[in-house]
């Protein structure tokens, strides 16, 4: 098992440039979320989805989309990336709705907005 | 906002000595979960507890749950330079959706440094 995979590992955008950030996992799990971490800031949650087809938004979800077409993958859109954006962000899945089981994470994107 | 917060922000101890980190939270809870973050990587879970445990064990870790005193620690035995990393501590804010919250709040985490 590859278990949670996210793609790029790095990127630079430019202002207002917009960009998925992709998640796939090969747990067959029902949960995936999206977290951001900043320096000092701990990891704070961006959006969630529960199963195909249902999403919800976290505390920091403003300039963000996410979709759940399928079980394995759960994309992370920029709409119109902002300095503000400029962080690391991990997708983690669980075997069932959140908190009750472990998160598994992946291994990060790294993202700087000019 | 942040549910759980780790007690101290940093660290730094001798390899083969003990660590102990703290965690306090803000409301009641379902579980808490501790992960550690080696630098640049992804978080990695370490103990799951529920709120009708007092102590879970894993290995050399060892936690504890006063839910109380809404606070965990988190105890490293014979720490190892390999135990340096970012340990955080995860609730769930006690709420009660789909058999289980749907959200973890994570804390901002204690950074661990063990010298060899």
């Amino acid at each position: 098992n590859a278990g949670v995979t996210q793609t790029p590992k790095f990127q630079v955008l430019k202002t207002g440039q917009s960009m998925t950030l992709q998640c796939a996992q090969d747990m067959n799990h029902e949960y995936m979320s999206w977290y951001r971490q900043d320096p000092g800031m701990g990891l704070r949650l961006i959006h969630y989805s529960v199963g195909a087809g249902i999403t919800d938004q976290g505390e920091v979800p403003n300039g963000y989309n996410v979709s759940r077409s399928t079980t394995e993958d759960f994309p992370l859109r920029l709409l119109s990336a902002a300095p503000s954006q400029t962080s690391v962000y991990f997708c983690a899945s669980s075997y069932s709705p959140g908190t009750y089981y472990e998160q598994y994470f992946g291994p990060g994107t790294r993202l700087t907005v000019t | 906002s942040q549910q759980g917060e780790e007690d101290p922000q940093a660290l730094s101890i001798q390899e083969g000595e003990n660590a102990t980190m703290n965690c306090s939270y803000k409301t009641s809870i379902n579980n808490l979960q501790w992960y550690r973050q080696n630098s640049g990587r992804g978080l990695v879970h370490l103990i799951l507890i529920r709120s009708n445990e007092r102590e879970k064990h894993s290995g050399r870790l060892r936690v504890t749950l006063d839910t109380s005193k809404k606070s965990s620690s988190l105890l490293i035995t014979a720490s190892r330079a390999a135990d340096t990393a970012s340990y955080f501590c995860a609730t769930d804010g006690g709420a009660i959706t789909q058999g289980g919250s749907e959200k973890l709040v994570f804390g901002k985490g204690t950074k661990l440094t063990v010298n060899p």
